[in-house]
């Protein structure tokens, strides 16, 4: 059974408009993370946990907000959606040395 | 700063053939050095680890990598593939210390293993 699971699967949202991607891990990891992969590209890291109720920036934030309700849960708001932020995310939970990955929600903005 | 290096973008073998993708990274302490694969329209999934030890890890599917210090490389490895090893590895890099786990991964090496 999936471990970390993300939903949507997919989602066009309109620009400007607003779009929340949801992750719920049943790791029991403390850390959580938000990836972005674009077309023949590798990831990059936009917000990352380690506890609940706290988020930290990643390499790219700029756009993006983060919510760590829980230890369960992690999950990405885009406010004001752009075609820039056309992609496909993954959400993970790790433990020392080993990252676990959702299945990755394809989100285009149009 | 933390960096990993993939310098082959692509890498394109026969099936049964042996297949090297490198890896090199900069980290200054203790780290965690991992790969992960990644099929066409899929997630990543882990493939293998190191920490200490024995500096040849063995993974999943035959696959091994290979730790050196000096060179600050963890390359991976296979002895014979198979067609069903076409696609995206990535290889990544973390710190040991409580609050330090952020992951860096490198920007992925295509693998295509032609039939």
């Amino acid at each position: 059974e999936a471990a970390v699971t993300q939903s949507p699967r997919s989602k066009v949202a309109v620009t400007g408009g607003k779009v929340t991607l949801s992750c719920h891990q049943t790791n029991n990891h403390d850390y959580m993370y938000w990836y972005r992969q674009d077309t023949g590209h590798g990831l990059r890291l936009i917000h990352y946990s380690y506890v609940a109720d706290s988020t930290e920036k990643g390499d790219i934030p700029d756009g993006y907000k983060a919510s760590r309700p829980s230890q369960e849960n992690f999950s990405l708001i885009l406010e004001l959606a752009s075609l820039s932020q056309t992609a496909v995310y993954f959400c993970a939970s790790s433990e020392p040395g080993e990252v676990f990955f959702g299945k990755g929600t394809r989100l285009t903005v149009v | 700063t933390q960096t990993v290096s993939q310098s082959d973008a692509h890498v394109t073998v026969f099936e049964g053939d042996s297949v090297e993708l490198r890896c090199n990274y900069s980290y200054g302490g203790s780290i965690y050095l991992s790969w992960y694969i990644q099929h066409h329209g899929h997630g990543l999934q882990f493939l293998l680890k190191y920490y200490s030890g024995n500096p040849v890890v063995q993974g999943v599917n035959g696959f091994e990598a290979e730790f050196s210090k000096s060179d600050s490389s963890f390359h991976l490895r296979k002895a014979s593939v198979h067609w069903s090893d076409s696609a995206v590895y990535f290889c990544a890099v973390s710190g040991v210390n409580t609050g330090n786990y952020k992951y860096v991964f490198g920007a992925g090496t295509r693998l295509k293993v032609i039939a």
